[in-house]
């Protein structure tokens, strides 16, 4: 069946670092491919999308390239900062199926 | 605010109990999707419903059900609690039945079974 598997944290940087979280997946076909981001305490909130491949999706900063050659949808961000801090999550949907998750990276990124 | 109400934000009741969680979706999304998400099994889907109909199933219990209404809010009833069941549990909603676009997430609820 279909699954995402991303790098197990926490990731721990400095402001200003360079961010890189893996993201791999196992599909059939060719799904969609989300990052959504979880603040302390809230619900998960979409970042970035790519429906197709080669699509790049990006937003505050923050990009993806969907790689169908290597099933990956890796999510990184050139200068980070303290606001960042946060889970992240990869996920992927089929149509007809519901969104499927990986289990999250932790990213402290301190001052 | 994201647009989906889910309610209540905290619970704790006792093994055994029953409890409901109520979500109410964005305005103008028909599909609502619940997940429950603990430490151990990261964000796991339960259930999918579209416009009253279940459309899909996932890791749910048969100790779990839940329903969309007509007015479009969706209920998740929990019962026979077992410590096992603490969790976050969040409702999402979409617009259709067809997910390309994401989901909106609302802030969930934490049920804390003691």
């Amino acid at each position: 069946g279909n699954s995402v598997t991303q790098m197990e944290g926490p990731v721990t940087l400095s402001e200003e670092a360079f961010l890189t979280i893996n993201c791999t997946y196992t599909a059939t076909g060719y799904p969609s491919l989300f990052w959504y981001v979880q603040y302390p305490g809230e619900g998960l909130q979409l970042l970035l999308k790519a429906t197709k491949a080669d699509d790049k999706g990006s937003n505050k900063g923050f990009e993806a390239t969907y790689r169908k050659e290597t099933t990956s949808f890796h999510l990184e961000k050139g200068s980070v900062q303290v606001s960042d801090s946060a889970v992240y999550f990869c996920a992927l949907n089929q149509a007809g199926t519901a969104l499927i998750f990986g289990k999250g990276t932790t990213l402290s990124v301190s001052s | 605010d994201s647009g989906v109400t889910q309610t209540p934000k905290h619970l704790i009741t006792a093994t055994g109990q029953r409890v409901t969680l109520r979500c109410s979706p964005r305005s103008g999304d028909l599909s609502v999707y619940w997940y429950q998400q603990s430490l151990d099994q990261g964000l796991q889907f339960l259930i999918h419903y579209y416009n009253g109909e279940e459309r899909a199933k996932g890791n749910i219990l048969e100790r779990f059900s839940a329903q969309q209404f007509p007015d479009l809010h969706s209920e998740l009833n929990l019962s026979s609690l077992e410590l096992g069941d603490s969790a976050l549990y969040f409702c999402a909603s979409s617009a259709t039945g067809q997910t390309n676009y994401g989901y909106t997430f609302g802030s969930g609820t934490r049920l804390t079974v003691v």
